[in-house]
């Protein structure tokens, strides 16, 4: 079965700079890949999903990138600010190919960023 | 539309009682999963719906375990009897494609 591993449990970083996030996985081919957001207490938020034939992908402060051929996404904060202190998890289809919606989550990784 | 609808938000129960949790999801999608996230383990799925039939439950640890849809707009996950290591968060999601859509979840501690 695939594996998906989050670089480090926690990310500290200073307010301004970029924060940047991996996500590595094993075992098969992704048609597409997904960033989460969490905050305490609530559920996971949807922030971007990359498909497999996309290097790059951009939303506001965000960027994702995604390597098939290394099988890895980086995710990047620019100009980080404190509200964006929260868990961000990788989400994958748990199998290859069209119509598989079920999605298996990486552990995350927790974000500060320090004022 | 207010999202994914779960309840209770916390339930507190003994050893050994049935706990049932609920999930209204959002109107028109028709997928709907039950993750559990533990420190541990992270969020695992549990089972997944398709236009209400179940569709995987090979993530149910046990067979404690048990799930329903008996229609669009509802689902229950029950747990009897319950055991302290079932205490996790558990959350529903829903989705017509791609992009789940998560509840608030359900923290259930089990003593």
């Amino acid at each position: 079965s695939q594996k998906i591993e989050q670089n480090s449990e926690a990310l500290n970083i200073q307010e301004g700079k970029t924060a940047t996030l991996t996500c590595n996985y094993t075992n098969y081919s992704p048609a597409y890949l997904q960033w989460y957001r969490q905050d305490p207490g609530r559920g996971p938020v949807f922030l971007l999903l990359i498909r497999e034939n996309e290097k790059e992908k951009r939303k506001e402060r965000l960027k994702v990138t995604f390597d098939t051929t290394l099988k890895q996404s980086l995710f990047h904060i620019t100009a980080s600010q404190p509200a964006d202190s929260a868990t961000y998890l990788c989400a994958l289809p748990a199998y290859s190919g069209a119509g598989s919606y079920q999605l298996t989550f990486g552990k995350g990784t927790k974000l500060s960023v320090i004022p | 539309d207010a999202g994914v609808i779960q309840s209770p938000r916390h339930e507190v129960t003994e050893m050994g009682q049935e706990v049932t949790l609920r999930c209204k999801p959002i109107s028109g999608h028709d997928y709907l999963f039950w993750y559990r996230q533990t420190m541990m383990r992270g969020l695992e799925l549990l089972i997944y719906f398709n236009n209400n039939v179940p569709i995987d439950d090979s993530g149910m640890p046990e067979d404690r375990f048990s799930a329903k849809m008996p229609n669009a707009s509802f689902s229950t996950l029950k747990i009897q009897p319950s055991e302290p290591r079932d205490s996790a968060v558990y959350f529903c999601a829903s989705t017509t494609n791609t992009e789940a859509f998560f509840g608030q979840g359900t923290r259930l501690t089990v003593v």
